[in-house]
């Protein structure tokens, strides 16, 4: 099945900076890649996701890059605030498939 | 709308003893998954529904978990008996398509200790 890497596990950055968080997989037929936040006590929640026929992805904020060559995707969240700290995951799911395969997760917390 | 709705939100059990939790997914919502995440890791996979047929349930541990969907809205995850190992939270999630091309919205979970 597939595997997902992801890194770092926790990223501590200075409120207005930039925070990256890096993913990998390893199935090539992967091809829809979700990112989830998750506050403290509650669910994740979808804050951005892309395709593989997209290179980058941006929302506001935040922006998701993809290389399907080198099987990596990145999270890149600009003009960080206190309010975005918390576990973000990253997913690769198989199209038609029944799975999303999550990474382990990265604790960021933005010091005010 | 609203939200997917879990209960209960805490549950502390001894170890061989068993647990039920319960989950009401948002109203139209076609697929119901459960996942399980242990401290420190992301969620994964115990079973996913279709309505209420099981699509894949290759990671349920089946001698001591089992699921159902009934009429094809709530769900209900058992575990009798529980192991230390099964302390977690158990998430469930819905969405509105038959296959994984769209959002996931989850429930809050419900955190499970196993003493």
């Amino acid at each position: 099945g597939e595997n997902v890497e992801q890194h770092p596990s926790t990223l501590s950055v200075q409120e207005g900076d930039s925070a990256v968080i890096k993913c990998t997989y390893s199935d090539s037929a992967s091809n829809y890649f979700p990112w989830y936040k998750q506050e403290l006590g509650k669910g994740p929640q979808l804050i951005i996701d892309i395709r593989s026929n997209v290179g980058e992805k941006k929302d506001q904020r935040i922006a998701v890059t993809l290389n399907k060559t080198a099987k990596h995707f990145s999270l890149h969240i600009t003009e960080t605030q206190p309010e975005d700290s918390a576990v973000y995951f990253c997913a690769a799911s198989i199209g038609g498939g029944n799975q999303f395969y999550f990474g382990t997760g990265t604790s960021l917390t933005v010091i005010p | 709308e609203a939200g997917v709705a879990q209960s209960p939100r805490y549950k502390i059990i001894e170890k061989r003893q068993s647990v039920a939790f319960w989950c009401n997914p948002i109203s139209g919502h076609a697929t119901l998954y459960w996942y399980q995440q242990i401290l420190g890791q992301g969620p994964k996979l115990l079973i996913q529904f279709q309505n209420n047929g099981v699509v894949d349930d290759s990671q349920l541990p089946k001698d001591r978990f089992s699921a159902e969907r009934l009429k094809g809205v709530d769900s209900t995850l058992k575990i009798q008996p529980a192991k230390l190992e099964d302390s977690a939270v158990y998430l469930c999630a819905s969405s509105l398509g038959a296959a994984n091309t769209g959002e996931l919205f989850f429930g809050e979970g419900s955190r499970l200790t196993v003493l």
